[in-house]
């Protein structure tokens, strides 16, 4: 079964540095979402894409937060400059169109020390 | 706004018994509603999904039926193994499909 994959799967940044995660969506998938999870807590949205653009995005997608689709392929969340309550797990996900099921990658768990 | 309703956690029950896990949903429109499992150290898993009232979705043993008049998305279970032992996630796609709505999560162990 065609499946979302992300890399890294962990990652350690120190605060302040930048970070790239990113994202391969399932191929024939239309719309793309990164959500997040803080240890613990519930499961977050950060931002929807579709067409080449932003369609959506939460109060915590502020400006340290961008998304790209570079090559048709990959789709990165890249965060400017990291505070440490950017420690989460970060999930890409992906859906083809109108059957409105997401398909959710396994997840990057970034940790900022 | 749309959101999801679910049951506290955590639920510790013993091999075999019958699982429950409440979820209620406020949303405009008609909605469509899953349930997510994650499992240790992993990501989200889709378990079911139902888009439109009175639809069932099932998966694994796992039975969710959705219930308009009741705003409604209970999991259930007969007779739930060790294996079972996971977070579960109510969650709503809105009608434009653009943003999904979940639970804080319902953490099931199952004791042998």
């Amino acid at each position: 079964e065609p499946e979302v994959t992300q890399t890294p799967s962990h990652q350690v940044t120190q605060m302040g540095q930048e970070v790239i995660l990113r994202c391969v969506p399932i191929s024939n998938h239309l719309y793309f979402y990164w959500y997040r999870q803080i240890l613990g807590q519930k499961v977050e949205f950060l931002v929807s894409f579709y067409n080449n653009e932003i369609s959506e995005k939460s109060e915590i997608f502020d400006d340290q937060f961008s998304v790209e689709r570079p090559d048709g392929s990959n789709f990165t969340l890249k965060i400017r400059s990291t505070k440490l309550e950017d420690s989460a797990m970060y999930f890409c996900a992906s859906r083809k169109g109108r059957e409105n099921t997401i398909y959710f990658g396994e997840g990057s768990w970034l940790t900022v020390v | 706004g749309d959101s999801v309703t679910q049951m506290e956690g955590p639920v510790t029950l013993s091999e075999e018994a019958f699982l429950t896990i409440n979820c209620t949903y406020t949303a405009t429109g008609y909605p469509s509603l899953f349930w997510y499992v994650q499992y240790p150290g992993e990501g989200l898993q889709l378990l079911l999904k139902a888009t439109k009232a009175d639809d069932k979705g099932s998966n694994k043993g796992f039975e969710a039926t959705y219930r308009k008049e009741t705003t409604s998305f209970h999991l259930e279970k007969g007779s739930v193994q060790v294996s079972d032992s996971a977070v579960y996630f109510c969650a709503l796609s809105d009608v434009t499909g653009n943003q999904f709505y979940f639970g804080t999560g319902t953490s099931l162990t199952v004791i042998p």
